[in-house]
């Protein structure tokens, strides 16, 4: 149980594009969803915490304009970049936490999108 | 500020042996909860064990072991009996009871060799 998937698990776009990632709970319900970035070889930095039915929190440092997140139901999130530049290249993941579980602070993973602009 | 510290930033043990990955947090909260995901070469982060800030009982899970000492806040994790598919990155973080977001260390790349 608790299996989080990620569509796509890679994209390559050109400059100027958009880029929409997707982030599923598959077999649990998620109120509570987060969006990480991981550059080569460093740990896992929040971007922002997506919740079902209200607006994203950005975490300081980054842009809410540019990494728009919707959170329409309980089992997905999306986050989309947009206007996407190469500094924006980099490993995106998310996770979710099963509210139903004893565990509930308990965050598990999706397998990464590993995005690459051109 | 809650942070959580690994200070070996690569460690390598030989297949079958032991070895254990240290972990050290700070903060002023009571109720928290530690854990130690494992990221292999795949980069999907996987969960290998949880530990929850009120229990004395050191967290278990088949090869998997903690030492948590609450007063000192460390954390540590055992791999007993090593294998190949241990050779990873393992990331310790620490969330607090109240609070959504999950702190993690810098993390120690694991090598198992035969």
């Amino acid at each position: 149980g608790a299996v989080v998937s990620q569509h796509p698990s890679w994209v390559i776009c050109k400059s100027g594009t958009s880029v929409k990632i997707e982030c599923r709970s598959l077999d649990f319900q998620a109120t509570t969803m987060f969006w990480y970035r991981q550059f080569p070889k460093q740990s896992l930095m929040l971007m922002a915490t997506s919740n079902e039915g209200s607006k994203a929190t950005y975490e300081q440092g980054v842009e809410k304009d540019k990494f728009l997140i919707n959170h329409a139901s309980l089992t997905l999130s999306t986050l989309t970049v947009t206007s996407a530049h190469p500094e924006d290249s980099s490993f995106y993941i998310c996770s979710a936490r099963d509210v139903s579980s004893p565990g509930t602070d308990t965050q598990y993973f999706g397998p990464g999108t590993r995005l690459t602009v051109l | 500020a809650q942070t959580v510290t690994q200070s070996q930033p690569e460690m390598s043990v030989q297949e079958a042996e032991t070895v254990t990955l240290s972990c050290t947090y700070d903060t002023s909260e009571n109720n928290y909860y530690l854990f130690w995901y494992k990221q292999p070469p795949s980069r999907q982060m996987i969960l290998v064990i949880r530990q929850e800030a009120y229990k004395q009982q050191n967290a278990t899970e088949n090869r998997f072991s903690v030492n948590f000492q609450k007063a000192a806040k460390s954390f540590s994790l055992k791999i007993s009996d090593s294998q190949l598919g241990d050779t990873a990155m393992y990331f310790c973080a620490f969330i607090h009871q109240n609070t959504d977001k999950l702190i993690f260390g810098t993390g120690t790349r694991l090598q198992v060799f035969p």
